[in-house]
């Protein structure tokens, strides 16, 4: 069946430095990508999306890339900020299905 | 636009009673989808609805079930609690152009905890 695998956290980083969270995916045909933020005691916010091959989605400084040669979808960001801090999740949506299927999360932590 | 709103925030039960918890899409969505969300299993996919019809269903028991009406406002209900239901339930709404690459917007939860 269709899976997301992201990288294990927690992730620790000092405000400025580079962001990279790891996103690959298994799924038949071709899904659409998200990536999904959650702050403490809050629901899931649309970070950004790609929904074919070498789309590029980006917001507020992230950025991911739809790669169909190695099936991923990885979380960018070039200088991360203390407010950045709180849980990302990468999913997948079946073509043709209103479903998501998500990622265990990564927990960020961003100090100052 | 108001977001998507979900009631009650707050829930305790005791086992085996049963629970309904209520979502109101955005204006305009006809899509509602529900997650369960816990520390041990992540984010699972419960069902989905469309046109007051279940068109996706995750791999949950028949404990749990759900219903849309003809406004888009949807219903899960939970009956005989398990202490293994508690989680954050979380509801998603999206229009819907059928392609599966429409954007879920999410509420904020209903955190449920059986006792």
């Amino acid at each position: 069946g269709d899976s997301v695998t992201q990288m294990e956290g927690p992730v620790t980083l000092s405000e400025e430095a580079f962001l990279t969270i790891n996103c690959t995916y298994t799924a038949t045909g071709y899904p659409s990508l998200f990536w999904y933020v959650q702050y403490p005691g809050e629901g899931l916010q649309l970070l950004l999306k790609a929904t074919k091959a070498d789309d590029k989605g980006s917001n507020k400084g992230f950025e991911a890339t739809y790669r169909k040669e190695t099936t991923s979808f990885h979380l960018e960001k070039g200088s991360v900020q203390v407010s950045d801090s709180a849980v990302y999740f990468c999913a997948l949506s079946p073509r043709g299905a209103q479903k998501l299927v998500f990622g265990q999360g990564t927990r960020l932590t961003i100090n100052p | 636009k108001a977001g998507v709103t979900q009631t009650p925030r707050y829930l305790i039960k005791t086992r085996g009673q049963q629970v309904t918890l209520s979502c109101s899409p955005i204006s305009g969505h006809r899509s509602v989808s529900w997650y369960q969300q816990t520390p041990g299993q992540g984010l699972q996919f419960l069902f989905e609805y469309f046109s007051e019809t279940q068109r996706n269903k995750g791999n949950f028991p028949g404990r749990f079930s759900g219903r849309q009406f003809s406004n888009s406002r949807s219903e899960m209900n939970v009956s005989t609690l398990e202490l293994g239901d508690s989680a954050l339930y979380l509801c998603a709404s999206s229009w819907d152009s059928g392609a599966g690459t429409d954007t879920q917007y999410f509420g904020p939860g209903t955190r449920l905890t059986v006792l």
